[in-house]
C-alpha cells in the first residue's frame, strides 16, 4: 500500500514561494491530489490530476511532478495562504482506498 | 451551483451509533460517488469509504469494515454514514465530499459534523 510523506511545516515571508512537498514510491502511477484547510474549515481542493487548477483557484497555486515527490508551489505568498496542505493520491492496487499525506503547515512570517 | 450539507453535531456515549446525513444540491446526484473523511482533533484527514448513489455499492477502508455503513436516498439526494461501536477516539469531525474527478478527487466538501464520544 502507498503512503505519501509530507514535511510537517514550511516556513515563508509573504511575497516569497512556497514549495510544498509529497512523496511517494508510486508517484508515477498515480494523479495527486492537494488541499488546503484553513483552520476551522472545511478542505478545499486546489490542485487535481497533479496540476489541474479548479476554477476560482488563483494562478499563483500550482502543482508539478519531479521523480518521486510531487510539490504544491505557492508563489506571492499572501497572509491568507497560512493553513494545512495536504496531497491524495487514488491507490488502485488491492483494495481500492484512498490516502493522505500528513499534512503539511504553511506558516506565513 | 453544488451545494453539501451535513447534519449537525452529535454527542454519543462509547459503544453507542451515530448516522450523518449529507444533503447535496446543484447537481446529478446519482452522477457522482460521495466519499466520507474524518479528522480527529489536531490530526490530518483520514479516508473511511465511499458510496455510489447510482448502484449504493460501497467501499470501506479496513479500518472501519464492521463499524460502518454508507448508505442513500436518492429521492432527497441525500448520503449517510453511520459508525457504531463508537469509541472516544472515534471523536472527529466528519466530512463527506463529491468525488468531482472519476475517482481521483474530491472537489465539493460538506462543512463537517463533530461527533463527540464521551461518557
Amino acid at each position: 500500500s502507498d503512503v505519501l510523506t509530507q514535511s510537517p511545516s514550511v516556513s515563508v515571508a509573504p511575497g516569497e514561494t512556497a514549495r510544498i512537498p509529497c512523496g511517494t514510491n508510486k508517484i508515477g502511477s498515480h494523479s495527486v491530489q492537494w488541499y488546503q484547510q484553513r483552520p476551522g474549515q472545511a478542505p478545499v481542493l486546489v490542485i487535481y490530476y497533479n496540476a489541474a487548477r479548479p476554477s476560482g483557484i488563483p494562478e499563483r497555486f500550482s502543482g508539478s511532478l519531479s521523480g518521486d515527490t510531487a510539490i504544491l508551489t505557492i508563489t506571492r505568498v499572501e497572509a491568507g495562504d497560512e493553513a494545512d496542505y495536504y496531497c491524495q493520491v487514488w491507490d488502485r492496487s488491492g483494495d481500492h482506498r484512498w490516502v493522505f499525506g500528513g499534512g503539511t503547515k504553511l506558516t506565513v512570517l | 451551483q453544488v451545494q453539501v450539507v451535513q447534519s449537525g453535531a452529535e454527542v454519543k456515549k462509547p459503544g453507542a451509533s451515530v448516522k450523518v446525513s449529507c444533503r447535496t444540491s446543484g447537481y446529478t446526484f446519482t452522477g457522482y460517488y460521495i466519499h466520507w473523511v474524518r479528522q480527529a482533533p489536531g490530526q490530518g484527514l483520514e479516508w473511511m469509504g465511499w458510496i455510489s448513489p447510482h448502484s449504493g455499492g460501497t467501499i470501506y477502508a479496513q479500518e472501519f469494515q464492521g463499524r460502518v455503513t454508507m448508505t442513500r436516498d436518492t429521492s432527497i439526494t441525500t448520503a449517510y454514514m453511520e459508525l457504531s461501536g463508537l469509541r472516544s477516539d472515534d471523536t472527529a469531525v466528519y466530512y463527506c465530499a463529491r468525488d468531482g474527478c472519476g475517482g481521483e478527487c474530491f472537489d465539493h466538501w460538506g462543512q463537517g459534523t463533530l461527533v463527540t464520544v464521551s461518557s
